[in-house]
């Protein structure tokens, strides 16, 4: 079936870095737009980043922009999210989402908690 | 940035009950504009895109309308499953961006 798994999640310090991963399945991967959103401790969702299904095309939240990268391995059928300089606000469940189209996401993962504290 | 706000932010609904959610844009989005459902402890499920269509496998007691700045989701008679918090969302220009949400809970 239609599967996202996330890993790649923990406790960090702040100013460090960590590398999300999202493992695909069930679907033909390289035909799909990919998005990371993230959701603080009992607040909402929060669009984060996309990139296009050949990796080509990639957008980000101001919130990040600068700080992460979004990458993808097609042949591996997984997607990354590079988090560097994190800080306390980086704290959240991140979610892994496919496209159904432009900007509308059908499948999510479970989620990865990142926690950033000193 | 477009700016999503959600009324209300609470909605206390009996089981059977109709519930009718609010969303509206700080500007025009057309009709890319999609609702999620989130229980506690899981991932959101997409219920509604392009303001109207139901998602694969959702049942027709959820519709959508509206268009351009004013939107609303409507569940036709609450089932207990459907107490979750609802987000809309609009993809019409980037970033995304989610409304803060509507809590649907049990009166």
């Amino acid at each position: 079936q239609v599967q996202l798994v996330e890993s790649g999640g923990g406790v960090v310090q702040p100013g460090r870095s960590l590398r999300l991963s999202c493992a695909a399945s069930g679907f033909t991967f390289s035909s799909y737009g990919m998005h990371w959103v993230r959701q603080a401790p009992g607040k909402g969702l929060e669009w984060v980043a996309v990139v296009s299904y050949d990796g080509n095309t990639k957008y980000y939240a101001d919130s990040v922009k600068g700080r992460f990268t979004i990458s993808r391995d097609n042949s591996k059928n997984t997607l990354y999210l590079q988090m560097n300089s994190l800080q306390a606000e980086d704290t959240a469940v991140y979610y892994c989402a496919k496209e159904l189209s432009r900007g509308t996401l059908d499948i999510w993962g479970q989620g990865t908690m990142v926690t950033v504290s000193s | 940035e477009i700016v999503m706000t959600q009324s209300p932010a609470t909605l206390s609904v009996s089981p059977g009950e109709r519930a009718t959610l609010s969303c509206r844009a700080s500007q025009s989005v057309s009709s890319n504009l999609a609702w999620y459902q989130q229980k506690p402890g899981q991932a959101p499920r997409l219920l509604i895109y392009g303001a109207s269509a139901r998602a694969t496998g959702i049942p027709a007691r959820f519709s959508g309308s509206g268009s351009g700045t004013e939107f609303t989701l409507t569940i036709s008679s609450l089932q207990s499953e459907d107490f979750a918090v609802y987000y809309c969302q609009q993809y019409n220009n980037w970033p995304l961006v989610f409304g803060p949400g509507t809590k649907v809970d049990i009166k």
